[in-house]
């Protein structure tokens, strides 16, 4: 099983700032199949990045993804209130598919 | 619009049963895998099980392998969960998530969620 570890666990960010999440595979996640999503409080995810950089529809630019092999990263180049969430990374190149444990941006 | 709409979960004894549906709409159903994520409570998510859109292949987590079976309906453009042996363990909400159209078999991530239906399994 590919186990993806998170960090940070909390990122205490203003609005305006800058946010950078990692997401480690213990094992290199094949054809970059890494995805990225965000979760609000009582609401599904939301698919933001997958193929490690691919923003998904209607997804605002200033979500970036980027990596490969075993690490990758998510950037929130100026977060916006709305961005204060939950972030979880995913595995999809090997089953079982993993998720990691998450970050939680929150307002400092 | 993609709409997923899950149902059936509800307070079970542990060793029970329960199947929960997902209600499709907005898409071509038949085209895509579909798949159940779970989320215990304050918990992150952890993948279930998935279904290739045929139907012919499935795939299980192995804390679920040999309990739990995916299947699904394209006339009636739903998913399904069937849990048997249910634990403590389980209790979690459970979501619906649609695989893109044209992912590989097994390589999947999830561009549409549910709301989610909650399981409970008492001990």
């Amino acid at each position: 099983e590919n186990v993806l570890t998170q960090s940070p666990g909390t990122l205490s960010l203003s609005p305006g700032e800058r946010a950078t999440l990692s997401c480690r595979a213990s094992q290199s996640v094949s054809n970059t199949y890494l995805a990225w999503y965000q979760q609000k409080p009582g609401q599904p995810p939301r698919l933001l990045i997958y193929g490690a950089s691919s923003r998904a529809t209607g997804i605002p630019d200033r979500f970036s993804g980027s990596g490969s092999g075993t690490d990758f990263t998510l950037t929130i180049s100026r977060l916006e209130p709305e961005d204060f969430a939950v972030y979880f990374c995913q595995q999809y190149g090997s089953l079982p598919l993993t998720f990691g444990g998450g970050t939680k941006v929150e307002i400092k | 619009e993609v709409q997923l709409l899950e149902s059936g979960g509800c307070l079970v004894q542990s060793g029970g049963s329960l199947r929960l549906s997902c209600a499709a709409s907005g898409f071509a159903f038949s085209s895509c895998a579909m798949s159940w994520v779970r989320q215990a409570p304050g918990k992150g998510l952890e993948w279930v099980s998935a279904i290739s859109g045929s139907g012919g292949s499935t795939y299980y987590a192995d804390s679920v392998k040999g309990r739990f079976t995916i299947s699904r309906d394209s006339s009636k453009n739903t998913l399904y969960l069937q849990m048997n042996s249910l634990r403590a363990e389980d209790t979690a909400v459970y979501y619906c998530a649609q695989v893109p159209a044209g992912a590989r078999p097994g390589r999947f991530y999830f561009d549409s969620w549910g709301q989610g239906t909650l399981v409970t399994v008492s001990s």
